[in-house]
This record gives C-alpha cells, structure tokens and sequence, in this order.
C-alpha cells in the first residue's frame, strides 16, 4: 500500500531558485493538502484541495502556489525560494465525503533546504 | 486567538507502564479531533479520532478521552512499549464561515519510553 508519497525526500536550493514538489496518492481520495513543519513545531497548512479542479489558501500560504493536476496528484511549487522556507513540507489527503469528518493520511515529507 | 496546545513537552515513561498525554483546544465549534504519531523522519501517523458528540473512544492498546466542559483531550497508551517512542500530536477539525473544514495542530509531546 503506497498510501500518500511524495517526491524529492531531501532538496537543496540556492536563494531565488524555482521547484516543485510532487504528491500522489491512490485512495481515491478527495481532499489533498500541503503543510509545512518547522523545529519543534506542529503542522500548519499551505494550502488545500477539497476536490480535483479546486484550491484555497491555508494558514501560510505566502510564496507559494499550487496545482490539482488530477484526482491523485496535488503538487507545491517554489517559485522564488527564500531561506524562510527551509522547512519539512508534508502533503496529505482525506476522504472527505459530504459533511463527514475523515483523518487526513501523511506521506514521509520533503526535506528542503534554501541557501 | 484559539490554538490548540500541549501541557507537556516531553513525557518519559517506563516500558510497560500507561501513558496519559494530554491536550487543551479552546476553540468550543471544533467538533472533531485526532491522534497522530510522528517518528523521527516520517510523517505523521493516524492514531485515533473522536467526534464531539462522544466523551471516550478505544483503540488498540489506546483511549482518547475528550472532556468538552473543560475543553480537554488525552490520549492514554496502555502498556507503553520502546515502539511507542515518538512525538504526539493533537489536531482539532473545525469547519470556518466558507464551509471548508481546517485542521490545527498543537506543537506535539515528545514520549520517550525507558527500557
């Protein structure tokens, strides 16, 4: 079961640089996030995709953009990296069917660093 | 503003005993909470969830007790073992003025158990 996954683990950027980070899940499910984690901190939200074709901005979502490419795949891009989000980035997704509550399910995160 | 928080950073328990972490929300319109477990490296893992019309929900091996008089939530580990070594974090779901549903995460609980 692959779950939620994402891809770089581990990226290194120069201040000013672009990237994209990419995240797949096959749950089918409906909604899909990106967080951020810093030292010793909880998660907070970039932003969220309640379903394919739509996005909504989140606690922190400064500097960033995202893309509902389809059902599976929600990606983060960088489009101008500061030092300021050298960060843990987390993508998640849930099943949110109607009004019900469902938990959201983790990959393993991408960790990045800008120079 | 309402957040979600922790009462201790750090719980250091011996192998075999029960572990009680706790949690306190003050946003009184959440209406759902999870359980997550983080491992060093990964992302985090759904533990349990509870719905606020319930007081008490059991797991394997777990209990989250959700008191909303005094707007508190634990999580009890019953014969904490090496493999439950991790942080903890609490998340409350509450649904904003647009409908979308938000999840807010407290800053974690490191549990460390003793051999």
């Amino acid at each position: 079961n692959a779950g939620v996954t994402q891809t770089p683990k581990f990226q290194v950027l120069k201040t000013g640089q672009s990237m994209t980070l990419q995240c797949a899940q096959d749950m089918n499910h409906n909604s899909m996030y990106w967080y951020r984690q810093d030292p010793g901190m909880g998660l907070r939200l970039i932003y969220y995709s309640a379903s394919e074709g739509t996005t909504d901005k989140g606690e922190v979502p400064n500097g960033y953009n995202v893309s509902r490419l389809n059902k599976r795949e929600f990606s983060l891009r960088l489009e101008s990296a500061a030092p300021s989000q050298t960060s843990v980035y987390f993508c998640a997704s849930s099943l949110d069917q109607g009004n019900s509550n469902q938990p959201q399910h983790f990959g393993d995160g991408t960790r990045l660093s800008i120079l | 503003g309402e957040s979600v928080g922790l009462h201790l950073p750090t719980l250091s328990v011996q192998e075999g005993d029960n572990s009680i972490i706790n949690c306190a929300y003050s946003n009184s319109a959440s209406d759902y909470f999870i359980w997550y477990k983080q491992e060093s490296g990964k992302g985090p893992q759904f533990i349990i969830d509870i719905r606020s019309n319930m007081d008490k929900r059991q797991g394997q091996r777990v209990t989250v007790l959700l008191n909303k008089t005094v707007k508190h939530l634990s999580l009890q580990i019953a014969a904490t073992q090496p493999g439950d070594s991790a942080v903890y974090f609490c998340a409350e779901n509450i649904r904003g003025d647009t409908g979308r549903r938000a999840l807010t995460f407290g800053s974690g609980t490191r549990l460390q158990v003793q051999p």
